[in-house]
């Protein structure tokens, strides 16, 4: 199966600083990807939806310039939190679809935010 | 969105087959009933989808019921790989976003 990978996989930083996460398609042009966030022992939540060469789409409540995303090509979008707080500190996850892919998501490993 | 209803917690045996359910009572007729896994500190996997027909892969099957209104996720023998947090969602045809739930946590015992 396709395979998304994401870097870093765990980061610890203090409160204030950008944080960059990199979700990549490996083996896949990706047309849409998304970008999800999880609490421990809560489920995943939809944050927002990129499309390549196109301004990310939020879901409600998200504050977009506090999460900036950036799909520049069909195998790399970025999320950077900006000025990371505490209550950020979160499993961020990507998941990426390919253009022919009609039904699956294929998803990345996830990477661990601690804020301090 | 349409929601689903899944049971918290299943247990079983290794080996011996498991039957996840899920409620959709509200579902649309776009609405794909979609299964994804997720193991401890992993992103999600796909397991299966279907729309209204039965459908079978290596993973698993998938029994849909005549008015679609629930779904069946059938581990046919599980292993200790299977343990995870297994969830229903339904995926709306007119675009490709999926909303989790809180799912079901699946434990095999050895």
């Amino acid at each position: 199966g396709a395979v998304v990978s994401q870097h870093p996989s765990r980061v610890i930083c203090k409160s204030g600083t950008s944080v960059k996460i990199e979700c990549r398609s490996l083996d896949f042009q990706a047309t849409t990807m998304f970008w999800y966030r999880q609490f421990p022992k809560k489920s995943l939540m939809l944050m927002a939806t990129s499309n390549e060469g196109s301004k990310a789409t939020y879901e409600q409540g998200v504050e977009k310039d506090k999460f900036l995303i950036n799909h520049a090509s069909l195998t790399l979008s970025t999320l950077t939190v900006t000025s990371a707080h505490p209550e950020d500190s979160s499993f961020y996850i990507c998941s990426a679809r390919e253009f022919s892919s009609y039904n699956e998501q294929f998803f990345g490993p996830g990477t661990r935010l601690t804020v301090l | 969105d349409a929601k689903t209803t899944q049971p918290n917690s299943m247990e079983s045996n290794e080996e011996e087959p498991v039957h996840l359910p899920c409620n959709h009572s509200t579902i649309s007729g776009t609405d794909y009933i979609h299964w994804y896994r997720q193991l401890p500190s992993q992103g999600p996997e796909y397991v299966i989808h279907g729309l209204t027909s039965n459908v079978n892969n290596r993973m698993a099957s998938l029994a849909i019921a005549e008015d679609r209104k629930s779904s069946t996720l059938i581990l046919h023998r599980a292993t200790l790989r299977d343990a995870a947090v297994y969830y229903c969602i339904l995926r709306d045809d007119r675009d490709y976003k999926l909303s989790f739930g809180a799912g079901t946590t699946v434990t095999v015992r050895a």
